[in-house]
C-alpha cells in the first residue's frame, strides 16, 4: 500500500498543453503539499491545502492550479506548459498543518518539449 | 531562505558511522531541527527531529548542542542504500510554517 501515491510517474509533452498530475493520500492526513524540483536540484513549495482549504500559495505562475476534492486528494493542473516547467513534482502530506513530519511521494517527471 | 548550513558533501565507509553536521546559528527558541533524506530519484524521506534534547528513532541519532546552534544526524553502521543528499532544516513547531529545503549534504557511502 502506497502512502502517497502520484500519477503519472513520466509525462512527456509539447509546450503549450495542459495537463494534470494526480495525488492520493491513503494516512488519513489532514494537510497535503505540492513541492517542485528543478533541474540544479532545489526543492520548492508551491501550495499547500489543509483540509481542502488553499493555505499555502507561492509565487507560482497562475498557470498552476491546485484542485482537492477532498482531504485524500490534490492534484496539479498546469495550463500553457513552458519549457521552464519540465521538472519533478512532487506531492507530500501530513497528518496536520502545524506538524514538520511530511510524507512525500515518488515523484512526477514531466518534461516539456 | 533555508537557516542551515551543511557541508556540500561526504563520503563514508559502509558499516562506519555517518556523522552529517549541520549550523543553524540563528534557530529560534521555538523552532525544531528536522532531518530529511533524498536517494537518488526517490521523493524526500523524514528521519527525524529534535528541540533540544538528543533523539534516536530505528534511522539515525540526533545530537543537539546545549546552544543549539549546531546539530549532528549520525546513521550508526552506514548501508551503501544511505547514499543520499540529506537535509538540515529548522521549522518552528508551533504555528503553520513552511519546510523549506537547503541544498543539503550529499553522502556517499561506499563498500
Amino acid at each position: 500500500d502506497t502512502a502517497v501515491s502520484q500519477t503519472p510517474k513520466y509525462l512527456v509533452t509539447q509546450m503549450g498543453n495542459d495537463k494534470s498530475i494526480k495525488c492520493e493520500q491513503n494516512l488519513g492526513h489532514d494537510t497535503m503539499y505540492w513541492y517542485k524540483q528543478d533541474s540544479k536540484k532545489f526543492l520548492k513549495i508551491m501550495f499547500s491545502y489543509n483540509n481542502k482549504e488553499l493555505i499555502i500559495n507561492e509565487t507560482v505562475p497562475n498557470r498552476f492550479s491546485p484542485k482537492s476534492p477532498d482531504k485524500a486528494h490534490l492534484n496539479l493542473h498546469i495550463n500553457s506548459l513552458e519549457l521552464g516547467d519540465s521538472a519533478v513534482y512532487f506531492c507530500a502530506s501530513s497528518h496536520h498543518r502545524n506538524t514538520g513530519e511530511l510524507f512525500f511521494g515518488e515523484g512526477s517527471r514531466l518534461t516539456v518539449l | 531562505d533555508a537557516k542551515t548550513t551543511q557541508p556540500t558533501s561526504m563520503d563514508c565507509a559502509e558499516g562506519r558511522a555517518a556523522n552529517l553536521p549541520c549550523n543553524h546559528s540563528t534557530i529560534s527558541g521555538n523552532e525544531y531541527v528536522y532531518w530529511y533524506r533524498q536517494i537518488h530519484s526517490q521523493g524526500p524521506q523524514y528521519i527525524i527531529h529534535g528541540l533540544k534534547n538528543n533523539e534516536t528513532n530505528e534511522m539515525a541519532s540526533l545530537i543537539i548542542t546545549e546552544d543549539r546552534k549546531s546539530s549532528t544526524l549520525i546513521l550508526p553502521h552506514a548501508t551503501l542504500r544511505d547514499t543520499a543528499v540529506y537535509y538540515c532544516i529548522v521549522r518552528a513547531y508551533t504555528g503553520f510554517q513552511k519546510l523549506v529545503f537547503g541544498t543539503g549534504t550529499r553522502l556517499l557511502v561506499s563498500p
